[in-house]
């Protein structure tokens, strides 16, 4: 088992709607999880981080975490062609150091 | 403003040829990275550095070397290009070794070895 895991997509939005991401970690006592959007031939951005149990909202982008279930999300509203991109979660991985594992990412299109 | 810078964008280089990687940061971050990018491997931490002198080996360290003898710069060395090693190399940085600090990359590398 990977430990993090996403959808490869490619998943397909039109604009204006909501869009949803989903990733998975194998670490139960992984306590640091981040999205990034990478754009083609470019590098991660970070777009948001989650620490607790629950949703975080930062202008249209909301992450969700769930440790139990060991899922978190990020949600998209009013999608943008602009936001068509990979989008890349992290978790970091508390083995005494620093480290993130990355998913493989979600390649997102929205439609206009 | 501060940032993460890398050099050269592109190189081509030759199998069996040593190949050098610069990253530098003007941050003043500790903790410097290393990962390459592979279509269906998504981003592979190779090499890490928690401050001056300090480095450690990532998931894919084999045919890569680091030193950390600043806090600015981490370059990465190929000591003998090969051709499983054509990708995308980020340099990455983060303030500190607490667990909710997040990584902040460079724009890359595009490495390719004929």
């Amino acid at each position: 088992q990977k430990e993090v895991e996403q959808n490869s997509g490619p998943l397909s939005v039109p604009e204006g709607a909501i869009a949803s991401l989903n990733c998975t970690y194998s670490d139960r006592v992984s306590q640091s999880f981040f999205w990034y959007r990478q754009y083609s031939g470019k590098s991660p951005e970070l777009i948001m981080s989650i620490y607790s149990n629950g949703d975080k909202e930062d202008g249209r982008f909301t992450a969700q975490l769930n440790k139990a279930s060991q899922y978190v999300s990020l949600l998209i509203r009013d999608s943008q062609p602009s936001d068509s991109a990979t989008y890349l979660c992290a978790v970091n991985i508390p083995q005494g150091a620093q480290k993130l594992v990355f998913g493989q990412g979600t390649r997102l299109t929205i439609n206009p | 403003d501060a940032e993460i810078t890398q050099s050269p964008r592109h190189k081509i280089t030759e199998t069996g040829r040593q190949v050098t990687l610069a990253c530098h940061q003007t941050w003043n971050h500790n903790n410097m990275f290393w990962y390459r990018q592979d279509l269906g491997h998504g981003l592979r931490l190779i090499h890490y550095s928690y401050g001056v002198q300090d480095t450690n080996k990532g998931e894919v360290s084999d045919g890569y070397s680091v030193s950390r003898s600043n806090t600015e710069d981490l370059p990465l060395t190929l000591e003998s290009a090969a051709s499983s090693q054509t990708s995308v190399y980020f340099c990455a940085s983060s303030e500190s070794r607490g667990l909710d600090q997040p990584q902040h990359f460079g724009d890359g590398t595009r490495l390719s070895i004929l």
